[in-house]
């Protein structure tokens, strides 16, 4: 399987804040690589999909980028809804595989 | 398109976990969509489990790690799927998901669309 590395694991910020998120994934997947935002009891929502392509709907100080196997998910200027856990997901393989999580909390 | 989530949210062990995801607003035998179980646990995260797709047949893949014990049942006459987890154990308790993946046009290849999500618990 695919191992996908996100870090932190855990980050804090203040509202206004510009925020930094890396995947790194064990091998080569081209730009199959997606970022959820999930907030408490709900179900992961999609925000960027091929690895920088902004899903409908969403805010645009949200946006992602990638060098190689790494990956990177940025907020421009942190809003209070954004306080989340964010995912990262691969879909070159069949055998999808998520990272284990960044929770962005409130400083 | 919505997917509505269905099925009992305790199960005992080694009995069969079955769930069941209604999709309003697409087709299950759409050609531009996979229609996936994932699952989450704070020990796991979220774990995919498996899809259910149709091209001129149909096909399901499963996870490797719950491949001897897991089936899905596309159903065309009421649009949904289903999971049927045999085998429990106290380590299959989590939230499990039914999600949308399109694999042409915008957001391909990403899960678009998810059910809220069901919390299953394994015990006796």
């Amino acid at each position: 399987d695919i191992q996908m590395t996100q870090s932190p694991s855990s980050l804090s910020a203040s509202v206004g804040d510009r925020v930094t998120i890396t995947c790194r994934a064990s091998q080569r997947i081209s730009s199959y690589l997606n970022w959820y935002q999930q907030k408490p009891g709900k179900a992961p929502k999609l925000l960027i999909y091929a690895a920088s392509s902004l899903q409908s709907g969403v805010p645009s100080r949200f946006s992602g980028s990638e060098s190689g196997t790494d990956f990177t998910l940025t907020i421009s200027s942190l809003q209070p809804e954004d306080f989340a856990t964010y995912y990262c997901q691969q879909s070159y393989s069949t055998l999808y595989t998520f990272g284990q999580g960044t929770k962005l909390e409130i400083k | 398109v919505q997917l509505q989530q269905s099925g009992p949210g305790l199960v005992k062990p080694s009995q069969t976990l079955s769930l069941t995801c209604v999709i309003s607003g697409d087709s299950v035998s759409s050609s531009s969509a996979t229609w996936n179980w994932i699952r989450q646990s704070p020990s796991r995260g979220l774990e995919w489990l498996g899809r259910t797709y149709y091209r001129s047949k149909w096909y399901n893949d499963y996870a490797v790690s719950v491949k001897s014990r897991i089936t899905f049942n596309p159903d065309t006459s009421k649009n949904q799927f289903s999971l049927q987890l045999n085998s429990v154990t106290p380590e299959d308790t989590a939230v499990y998901y039914c999600a949308r993946l399109a694999v042409t046009g915008t957001a391909s290849h990403a899960f678009d669309i998810w059910g809220l999500g069901t919390l299953v618990t394994v015990s006796s």
